[in-house]
């Protein structure tokens, strides 16, 4: 099954953009990604879909259109634009592999973002 | 509104079993697959089991198989979590998440129980 691979953390200063990035196993090259955020002391929340040829469906309900999605290769991104202190969070991708009663999700070990 | 709220979490010895539920309300219960996400104090996000709309089908996560069986009451439109067998490593925020066949990731969450298991 995939694994996917995150920084632990990174930071943005307030206003600026910053890139998350998660990472699939070699393998997995046309897996779909899902980004989630996890502001703390809350439940995670979908952020956005993530295919192969760009964003799959719509954003999660509340994510402003500072977010956005890309990928290249194994890479898979997330972007925020003119970051908000709202922003602070955990940020987990996952992906879904087989079906039936082998149908599993897998997520990243997720990304602190910190607002400076 | 879509509301999805977990309870039954508590504390728990080793070896011991607990029954965790999950209220779902604001949608279609049986349009849509639910699952357990659980996180340990202070880690990240992990998948635990996933049952389809009508309860034929299930998949779980290999560090409960055979000791975790996810269930839905699609009358009461509730989603169920019996644990039993409960390890230390158990420790986490449970929280039961749906999606749908056709969009398989979370986009409703609940906020969550608290399992500790512990003598």
């Amino acid at each position: 099954q995939p694994v996917l691979t995150q920084p632990p953390s990174a930071s943005a200063s307030l206003g600026a953009s910053v890139t998350l990035t998660c990472t699939l196993s070699s393998g997995y090259r046309n897996y779909k990604v899902d980004w989630y955020q996890q502001r703390p002391g809350q439940g995670p929340r979908f952020v956005m879909r993530l295919g192969t040829g760009g964003i799959v469906g719509s954003e999660g309900d509340g994510i402003p259109d500072r977010f956005s999605v890309s990928g290249s290769g194994l890479n898979r991104y997330l972007t925020i634009k003119n970051i908000q202190e709202e922003d602070e969070s955990d940020y987990y991708c996952a992906t879904d592999h087989g079906s039936g009663s082998s149908f599993v999700w897998v997520f990243g070990p997720g990304t602190r973002l910190t607002v400076l | 509104e879509v509301q999805l709220v977990e309870s039954g979490g508590g504390l728990v010895q080793p070896g011991g079993s607990l029954r965790l539920s999950c209220a779902a309300s604001g949608f279609p219960f049986t349009s849509y697959w639910m699952h357990w996400v659980r996180q340990a104090p202070g880690k990240g996000l992990v998948w635990v089991s996933r049952i389809n709309n009508d309860g034929s089908s299930t998949s779980d996560a290999n560090s409960v198989k055979g000791r975790f069986t996810i269930s839905r009451d699609n009358v009461r439109n509730t989603l169920y979590l019996q644990m039993s067998s409960l390890r230390a490593e158990d420790t986490a925020i449970y929280y039961c998440a749906r999606s749908r066949q056709s969009a398989t990731y979370f986009d409703s969450w609940g906020q969550g129980t608290l399992l500790t298991v512990s003598s």
